[in-house]
């Protein structure tokens, strides 16, 4: 069986700091594994997804990931948070050898808050 | 090009009154899937289809039922609505051969309150 945990459930950051938001997950073969984003009153957006090509995976809005499987980790980072990053943020893992596209396991979600 | 639709998009509902989620894609995906997003849960899946014709359960299936007649069309049935129904809920679709493999894309889902 497949888990994701995102640590820290909120997590605040200055407008110009670094952004960090940590997901560790379980899976018993090779994951792929996605980071999503949900802004206020709308569906999930893919922000990049990791598919067993290079470990550090660019996204859109100026995040990235990085694959370490020595520590079972992938997570998100954006070097200068702007204002308009603050939304939920979704980790999921699908594994890779079951044909079962639909079925991803998501965390429990990172709420990013930016201040000036 | 409107990607994934789901009706309503709010609907308050009484104890033991049923209801229908539509959720219809123009993409021609293979795989649609129903999640619920519940506060500090994140999204679980209720039901998902990998065809026409095909459908399975997945984390938390009880109290819901679905069908998949077409490729486009994956609707959603409570069949007697509880409290604990409370949620959001989401239609997503994918394609291995559409955007990331296993992308989900998602509706902008429905909020659905039973008192």
């Amino acid at each position: 069986a497949q888990s994701v945990t995102q640590l820290g459930s909120h997590v605040s950051v200055s407008e110009g700091a670094l952004v960090l938001l940590r997901c560790n997950y379980s899976s018993s073969v090779p994951p792929y594994l996605f980071w999503y984003v949900q802004y206020p009153n709308q569906g999930l957006q893919l922000l990049l997804k990791y598919t067993s090509a290079a470990t550090l995976v660019k996204g859109i809005n100026g995040f990235e990931a990085e694959f370490k499987k020595s520590e079972t980790s992938f997570h998100l980072t954006k070097p200068s948070a702007h204002m308009s990053d603050a939304a939920e943020y979704f980790c999921a893992v699908s594994e890779s050898n079951t044909g079962t596209a639909s079925k991803l396991t998501f965390g429990t979600g990172t709420r990013l808050q930016v201040t000036l | 090009n409107a990607g994934v639709t789901q009706t309503p998009k709010f609907q308050v509902l009484k104890t033991g009154q049923s209801m229908t989620l539509q959720c219809a894609q123009d993409m021609n995906h293979e795989y649609m899937s129903w999640y619920r997003q519940d506060p500090g849960m994140g999204l679980r899946l209720i039901h998902y289809s990998v065809g026409a014709g095909i459908t399975d359960q997945g984390e938390v299936p009880n109290g819901y039922n679905v069908s998949r007649s077409t490729t486009e069309d994956f609707p959603l049935r409570l069949l007697s609505a509880a409290p604990s129904q409370t949620s959001v809920y989401f239609c997503a679709s994918s394609s291995p051969t559409a955007g990331a493999p296993w992308e989900l894309f998602f509706g902008e889902g429905s909020r659905l309150t039973v008192l």
